[in-house]
This record gives structure tokens, C-alpha cells and sequence, in this order.
């Protein structure tokens, strides 16, 4: 079993849906990623968590550090928003442990 | 924000030879950088963590004499695949840890023929 666990893994949307990707992991950690690789390969970070909610924009995400789960929301979703969204926790020696990633298609 | 610059995006390289990719960071002092290989479909697999002025980590199964990484300013990490082979052909991306967090070069794609 892997110590973070995306679903789903792949999720294909129509434009203006409300999308919730989620995460949960089986490890200690310090913060949460959620990153966004696009088909050329380039990762952008787009949240940064450790507790809490944040938002930035259509994009929210969430964790819940007693039941190890974390979220990321995309609302008003549009085609640009496709991608890998993954999941990565910070654990010991801040070492980076990824999802294996959730591939988003959003149809025009 | 802080930003990694890395480079080149794309390298193809006959097997045999050996490429250099450079991650500077442009607007922040990096002391450690750590470094990831991705095959298609896959998660991102870290291979070494570079420290400025010391020797790297290398993961298990990751050849040092093989993957040489030198990180010998606060600014410049550079991973140099040696006698590259076919089955070295891969995305290759750095990362360094910031205070808001990890920030990621843009990758480069190596293909050796």
C-alpha cells in the first residue's frame, strides 16, 4: 500500500463542474503539497498546507490532519485547469512523497 | 516567488555521452536541492539530495559514479548523467525547499539514442 493515496485516478469533466480530487496518507507529516504538472512536464506548486483551508482563486484545498486526508477543489473548472494534479507530503528530513497523481480532463 | 531555473528543457544525446542539466535558483539561496527522475505514467522517484559544499545522498539503487551531481554554490546544482544509455532516457526535475514551500524546475526531457 502507498503512503499517499490519490483518488481518482483519472477524472474527465465538462466545463463549469465542480471537481474534488482527494488524498490521504498512512505517514506522519509536517505540511501537504497539492502540484500541478502540465503535459510538457513543468510541477507548480499551487498549495502549500498544514492545517486548515486555503484558496486561491477557483482552487481550494483542505486537510484534516486527524484523519490524514486532504482535498483540492476546483470550482467553475475550464479546460485550461487539465492536467496531473498530485498530492505530496513533507515527512521526516523534508522529504517529498508524491500520489501517484490524478490525471483531470475537462471537456469544452 | 522563488523560482528554479533549469536547463535545457530538452536534450537528445547519442549513447555513450554525457549531459549536463543545471537547476540555478534565481532569487534565493538554495542549499539543498533535491533531485527526481519520472518515466511516463509514473510519480516523480527522488534519486539524490544535493547539499551545497558537501557530497550528495543518493537514493537506493541510484549509481552515484553514474549520476554525478556537484552543488558547489548556494545558487547552482548541477546533475551530470554519465555514459548515458537508452534506458536513461527519462524527465528529469529538480526541486529546492523554500520557506512557502517546495518550488520545481521546469524539467528536462533527455533522450538517448
Amino acid at each position: 500500500k502507498n503512503e499517499v493515496e490519490q483518488s481518482p485516478q483519472n477524472l474527465t469533466a465538462q466545463e463549469g463542474e465542480f471537481i474534488t480530487i482527494n488524498c490521504s496518507y498512512s505517514v506522519g507529516i509536517s505540511a501537504l503539497h497539492w502540484l500541478q504538472q502540465h503535459p510538457g512536464g513543468g510541477i507548480v506548486s499551487l498549495f502549500m498546507l498544514s492545517s486548515g483551508k486555503k484558496k486561491h482563486g477557483r482552487l481550494i484545498a483542505t486537510i484534516n490532519i486527524q484523519e490524514k486526508h486532504s482535498s483540492l477543489h476546483i470550482t467553475a473548472s475550464h479546460p485550461r485547469d487539465s492536467a496531473v494534479y498530485i498530492c505530496a507530503v513533507i515527512t521526516s528530513g523534508s522529504r517529498l512523497t508524491f500520489g501517484e497523481g490524478t490525471q483531470l480532463t475537462v471537456n469544452p | 516567488g522563488a523560482v528554479v531555473s533549469q536547463h535545457p528543457s530538452r536534450v537528445i544525446c547519442k549513447s555513450g555521452t554525457s549531459v549536463k542539466i543545471e537547476c540555478r535558483s534565481l532569487d534565493f539561496q538554495a542549499t539543498t536541492m533535491f533531485w527526481y527522475r519520472q518515466f511516463p505514467k509514473q510519480s516523480l522517484m527522488l534519486m539524490a539530495t544535493s547539499n551545497e559544499g558537501s557530497k550528495a545522498t543518493y537514493e537506493q539503487g541510484v549509481e552515484k559514479d553514474k549520476f554525478l551531481i556537484n552543488h558547489a554554490s548556494l545558487t547552482l546544482s548541477t546533475l551530470t548523467v554519465t555514459s548515458a544509455h537508452p534506458e536513461d532516457s527519462s524527465f528529469y526535475i529538480c526541486s529546492a525547499l523554500t520557506v512557502h514551500g517546495y518550488t520545481f524546475g521546469s524539467g528536462t526531457r533527455l533522450t538517448v539514442v
